[in-house]
């Protein structure tokens, strides 16, 4: 059952470093999203892609924070010279050619 | 007007007991409303989706009022593992696109 796959699924770092999310969709969906919620809040939308495309960033913060979806391989989505409030959870979802979207197990980013 | 709007609850029901969970959205254009449950510090799964006709899924029963613009979710005869918080979510457009989620109302069943 190759659901959607997130890795790592914990990420400890330092104030400053990069932070390197994955998320791999599942087998069939061309469509991904990230999602990030913060302690106690709801989900709020970041980004979606499709293969190589980024479709809509709306959501996403202008700087520091990049995503991708190459032709091979899994999404990534990165953090430059992360600060403490970048801590958050991280979830990735896809949809194939319905509108349903399945999540993966999420990052839990800790920012020290 | 926060575009989806639910009670955070908490709702503490004794097992056996019926409750029901409402959800606002603001956006008239809205295409698409599910459920989703989400249990603590996991990934929101997808519960059910919500047609304008009703759907029913076992214990659980889904409403749209498109009219009010309201959602609601009824769960019968609870379980212990019923206990989670229950997500209103909310596609703004039709097709792949972003969802938009409400905040949650945590369900806790008490034996």
């Amino acid at each position: 059952n190759a659901g959607v796959m997130q890795n790592p699924r914990h990420l400890v770092r330092r104030r400053g470093q990069e932070a390197r999310l994955r998320c791999s969709p599942m087998k069939g969906h061309s469509h991904v999203y990230w999602y990030r919620q913060l302690p106690e809040e709801g989900l709020k939308f970041m980004v979606y892609l499709q293969k190589e495309n980024i479709i809509d960033e709306s959501g996403m913060p202008k700087e520091r924070f990049s995503a991708e979806f190459p032709k091979e391989g899994p999404s990534i989505l990165r953090i430059q010279q992360v600060v403490r409030g970048d801590s958050a959870a991280y979830f990735c979802a896809s949809s194939g050619s319905t509108d349903t979207q399945y999540f993966g197990p999420g990052t839990r980013l800790t920012v020290l | 007007r926060k575009e989806v709007e639910q009670d955070p609850g908490p709702f503490n029901v004794p097992e056996g007991a019926t409750v029901a969970f409402n959800c606002t959205y603001s956006n008239s254009a809205s295409q698409s409303f599910f459920w989703y449950r989400q249990d603590c510090r996991k990934e929101p799964k997808l519960l059910m989706s919500v047609y304008s006709s009703g759907n029913e899924d076992g214990r659980f029963t889904a409403q749209l009022n498109r009219a009010s613009q309201y959602i609601s979710l009824l769960i019968r005869d609870s379980k212990l593992s019923d206990s989670a918080t229950y997500l209103c979510v909310v596609n703004m457009r039709s097709g792949n696109t972003p969802l938009v989620f409400g905040k949650g109302t945590r369900l806790s069943v008490i034996a």
